[in-house]
C-alpha cells in the first residue's frame, strides 16, 4: 500500500544551521506530496505542497522538490530559527482512490537552540 | 475564528465507557476527515464524509466506532465500550474537496485517555 518514510528524530540544531529532513514515499502513480508542521500546543498546519513531478513547494524559507526518480520529497531550510522548533510530517495523497485521504510519515521532531 | 474546532479538547474516561467527540469544520467545506494519532506516530486515516455521506472507512475503525455528519455540517465520532488501546489524539480536518490535492485544515484535536 501507499506509505511514507521520513528520517527519525529528534533533530537538534543551532540557530542559523542548515536543515534537511529526508522523506521518501511508496505509492501507485504520482501522488500529491505535502509537508505539515505541528508547533507545540497547536494543530497540524500545511507548510508546503507539490502536486506533480519536479514541482518545488516553498513557504517560510522551507523548500521541498518532488523527485519522482528517487520517490523523495526532502524538506530543506537554509537557516533555521528557534521558532522553527516543531514536529514535521511528510504526507501524500494517493492519485487513485478518490478519498483524498492523507497518508503520513511518523514525524520528525526538530529542536532549534539559540 | 473560522477554523476547524473540536470538542472536547481532552477526555478522560474509564474502560468500558462510551465517549463522543464533535468536530465543526470550516463553513462550506464539503469534505470532513477523521484521523487518529498515537504517541510518536503520524496521524492515521479513520473515515471521511462528502457532505452527509460517509464514503470510506478504514479497517482501523472497528465496530465500536461510529461517525455521523447529519446535514453535512458538524460531525460526531462515537467510541463505544472504550479500551485502553483507544487512547490517542483524534483529529478532524476539512477541505472544500473540489480540487485535487486540496489542503486539509486540521482542528486542534481531542486527546482521549482511557484508564
Amino acid at each position: 500500500g501507499d506509505s511514507v518514510t521520513q528520517m527519525e528524530g529528534p533533530v537538534t540544531l543551532s540557530e542559523e544551521a542548515f536543515l534537511t529532513i529526508n522523506c521518501t514515499y511508496t505509492a501507485t502513480g504520482y501522488p500529491s506530496l505535502f509537508w505539515y508542521v505541528q508547533y507545540p500546543g497547536e494543530g497540524l498546519q500545511l507548510l508546503l505542497k507539490a502536486t506533480k513531478a519536479d514541482d518545488k513547494g516553498s513557504n517560510k524559507g522551507f523548500e521541498a522538490t518532488y523527485r519522482k526518480e528517487t520517490t523523495s520529497f526532502h524538506l530543506e531550510k537554509g537557516s533555521v530559527q528557534v521558532s522553527d522548533s516543531a514536529v514535521y510530517f511528510c504526507a501524500l495523497i494517493p492519485r487513485q482512490g478518490g478519498s483524498e485521504k492523507l497518508v503520513f510519515g511518523k514525524g520528525t521532531k526538530l529542536t532549534v537552540n539559540p | 475564528d473560522t477554523g476547524v474546532s473540536q470538542d472536547p479538547r481532552h477526555k478522560i474516561t474509564k474502560r468500558g465507557q462510551n465517549v463522543t467527540f464533535r468536530c465543526d469544520p470550516i463553513s462550506e467545506h464539503n469534505r470532513l476527515y477523521w484521523y487518529r494519532q498515537t504517541l510518536g506516530q503520524g496521524p492515521e486515516f479513520l473515515t471521511y464524509f462528502q457532505n452527509e455521506a460517509q464514503l470510506e472507512k478504514s479497517r482501523l475503525l472497528s465496530d465500536r466506532f461510529s461517525a455521523e455528519r447529519p446535514k453535512g455540517s458538524f460531525s460526531t465520532l462515537e467510541i463505544q465500550r472504550t479500551e485502553q488501546g483507544d487512547s490517542a489524539m483524534y483529529l478532524c480536518a476539512s477541505t472544500p474537496g473540489q480540487v485535487l490535492g486540496n489542503e486539509q485544515f486540521f482542528g486542534p484535536g481531542t486527546r482521549l485517555t482511557v484508564l
